[in-house]
């Protein structure tokens, strides 16, 4: 059974860095194929990818946002990390991470997300 | 990017009646085409991909058209669990797989 559990804080100050941690169980991202990638969810409930991993050690990022992320992975921990620099509160949102097949490339599974909110 | 565009916004139906969603894509996205349901507190729910193949566990209710740039998810003989927010998302051209803006879906 796949699963997907994002942990961090729930409130950043701004230009702060945002580090999020998903934790993965029933597949490994060393499996040929697999990727994990980051979506966020904003207040107004508008839905954006922000960035994926893929089990070669690929990586992609939205371009709008590419500047401020960095996503890593740790196999031995079944981990993928997301780190997002210089917080502002316009990146208040809901994270989510998620599991996708690249012979596939939808969003199959999805964690149950967490709130982060930016203020001082 | 490719913007993906759905209407209407929000959609009121009678339950056993049909709804039909729509979803245009700015270019075309072939038939890399997802659809998810998302409930008030949860995360959203793959219902949809490629088009027209349902996820698995997903009732035969639910069913996907379209190729290219226009595409529809029609749920017939509707249900009262199947209030939700609906998106559409196109996996076809990174950077990035971008979604729609949702339709909210009311049963009367």
């Amino acid at each position: 059974q796949i699963t997907l559990k994002e942990s961090g804080p729930t409130l950043v100050k701004p230009t702060q860095t945002l580090t999020l941690t998903c934790t993965l169980s029933g597949f490994s991202l060393s499996t040929s194929g697999v990727a994990v990638g980051w979506i966020r969810q904003t207040p107004g409930k508008a839905l954006e990818c922000l960035a994926l991993i893929y089990w070669d050690e690929d990586k992609r990022y939205n371009p709008s946002l590419e500047s401020r992320l960095t996503i890593t992975k740790d196999t031995s921990k079944n981990q993928v990390v997301l780190t997002m620099t210089n917080m502002d509160p316009v990146d208040t949102a809901t994270y989510y991470c998620v599991h996708l097949m690249t012979t596939k490339n939808h969003y199959d599974y999805w964690g149950q997300g967490t709130l982060v909110s930016v203020s001082s | 990017e490719t913007v993906m565009t759905q209407s209407p916004a929000t959609l009121s139906v009678s339950p056993g009646e049909r709804a039909t969603l729509s979803c245009r894509a700015s270019q075309t996205v072939n038939n890399y085409l997802a659809w998810y349901q998302q409930k008030p507190g949860q995360a959203p729910r793959l219902l949809i991909y490629d088009a027209s193949t349902r996820a698995t566990g997903i009732p035969a209710r639910f069913s996907g058209s379209g190729s290219g740039t226009e595409f529809t998810l029609t749920i017939s003989s509707l249900q009262s669990e199947d209030s939700a927010v609906y998106y559409c998302q196109q996996y076809n051209n990174w950077p990035p797989y971008t979604f729609g803006q949702g339709t909210k879906l009311e049963i009367k």
